[in-house]
């Protein structure tokens, strides 16, 4: 299945650093979520965008559809020691859900 | 908030052995779910769309025989593995999304269980 192009693969940071990691599709999406999964567990919804060009947050983090319908970025500020796990980006369209290839985060206390 | 819960979260099995996954809808009624294997460090590879009271769709490459899926209500949805084999050890999840039959797929969001670790040995 088609699979979105997540960036950057992997990020190592100082606790207190701010995060940006960002997903594009050469297919529009209707709609784009942003999921954060630790070992074992599932993946756990932080974000749901439906509309092109929409911010919204979720405390620390802060996540946009973009106006071409083909990306979306998700922030995070301010880092935290519980902020390591892997972020994956979703997104919508046809009948399908599709999905990044994930970004690893590490947080350095 | 939606809530898939999925069952058991790790089941060890013996090579040639059948095992059922549970993947229910807790709060919410779901006229299709999602059926995903994740191998370590890689993102989520659909095997199949489950569709209450009709028969699954299967991805290209995954075998429909080998592993089963029964949709039987609109909060349940199960995975057999059948003659399991040590390949098929995976961590197996599941999702839903909390929409009223004939609402498009996409103006919610999907909600996942909190997976499976098979192990076959």
């Amino acid at each position: 299945g088609q699979q979105l192009n997540q960036s950057p693969q992997s990020m190592f940071i100082q606790e207190g650093e701010d995060v940006s990691m960002n997903c594009t599709s050469s297919s529009i999406f209707n709609t784009w979520l942003w999921y954060k999964q630790d070992p074992g567990e599932g993946p756990v919804l932080l974000i749901a965008l439906y509309k092109a060009g929409e911010l919204t947050s979720n405390g620390r983090l802060t996540a946009q559809f973009g106006i071409t319908r083909k990306d979306s970025f998700l922030n995070i500020s301010a880092s935290i020691p519980s902020d390591v796990g892997i972020y994956f980006c979703a997104g919508h369209t046809g009948n399908q859900f599709y999905f990044g290839t994930g970004t690893s985060l590490t947080v350095i206390p | 908030g939606a809530v898939v819960s999925q069952h058991p979260s790790r089941v060890i099995c013996k090579s040639g052995t059948s095992v059922k996954i549970e993947c229910r809808s807790l709060d919410f009624q779901a006229t299709t779910m999602f059926w995903y294997r994740q191998f370590p460090k890689k993102s989520l590879m659909l095997m199949a769309t489950s569709n209450e009271g009709s028969k699954a769709t299967y991805e290209q490459g995954v075998e429909k025989d080998k592993f089963l899926i029964n949709h039987a209500s609109l909060t349940l949805s199960t995975l057999t593995v059948t003659s399991a084999h040590p390949e098929d050890s995976s961590f197996y999840i599941c999702s839903a999304s909390p929409r009223a039959r004939g609402q498009v797929l996409g103006n919610s969001p999907l909600h996942f269980g909190n997976g499976t670790r098979l192990t076959v040995t």
